[in-house]
């Protein structure tokens, strides 16, 4: 089983329409987590961070359950420029006081169409 | 921006030939890495380093080495290069996020080296 699983999709929606990915991951020492997007061609970019509290940024919502071991995010009033696959990533500490190591989703591709 | 630049971005290379790639950051970083991209396959981590001369292996260090002799410089060299490892190769570093109580660490991406082996 990979560490870190998502649904590749594509996902393909209207403007206009909420969106909602899942991601599970299986490590449960596992201890920050995020949303990257990437768009074709170029590099992933940090999108937001997912807090168990829940956390939102604009039309964007991540949240995180450690209980079942899965984050998710809503995307709502879908833009055409919310086109994009997006990269659910998990940290986790090698060694006390070493880096945080991540491991990446294989990504979920949204397409926004008019 | 993170202060990340990689070159060369595009290469084309032929099988058996040694192939270095360099990552470069002008911030100061402790922690960079090496990843490669491919399809069906995401991020999968190559080797990241922890400081000047202090270097680990990830999930797919077969075939590569690295090599940190300046905290602003990660290079990824392929030895012997081979057809499977034609990729996009990325950087990144790792930078902390946040303030008070919940400070975590991230990672930002350098644009990405094309890498072609025939």
């Amino acid at each position: 089983r990979k560490e870190v699983e998502q649904d590749p999709g594509p996902f393909n929606v209207p403007e206009g329409a909420t969106v909602a990915f899942n991601c599970t991951y299986s490590n449960s020492a596992s201890q920050s987590f995020f949303w990257y997007r990437q768009d074709c061609r170029k590099e992933p970019k940090l999108l937001m961070s997912v807090y168990s509290s829940g956390n939102e940024d604009g039309r964007f919502t991540a949240q995180l359950n450690r209980a079942s071991q899965y984050i998710s995010l809503l995307i709502r009033d879908s833009k055409l420029s919310d086109s994009a696959t997006y990269l659910c990533v998990v940290n986790r500490r090698e060694r006390a006081g070493g880096s945080y190591i991540p491991t990446f989703g294989r990504g979920t591709s949204l397409i926004v169409h008019p | 921006d993170a202060g990340i630049t990689q070159s060369p971005r595009h290469k084309v290379t032929e099988t058996g030939t040694p192939v270095t790639l360099r990552c470069h950051q002008t911030e100061n970083h402790r922690y960079m890495y090496w990843y490669r991209q491919d399809p069906g396959h995401g991020l999968r981590l190559i080797h990241y380093s922890y400081g000047v001369k202090d270097t680990d292996k990830g999930e797919v260090s077969d075939g590569y080495s690295v090599s940190r002799s300046k905290t602003e410089d990660f290079l990824l060299t392929l030895e012997s290069a081979t057809s499977s490892q034609t990729s996009v190769y990325f950087c990144a570093i790792s930078s902390t996020l946040g303030q008070g109580a919940i400070v975590q660490e991230t990672q930002y991406f350098g644009p990405g080296t094309r890498l072609l082996v025939l």
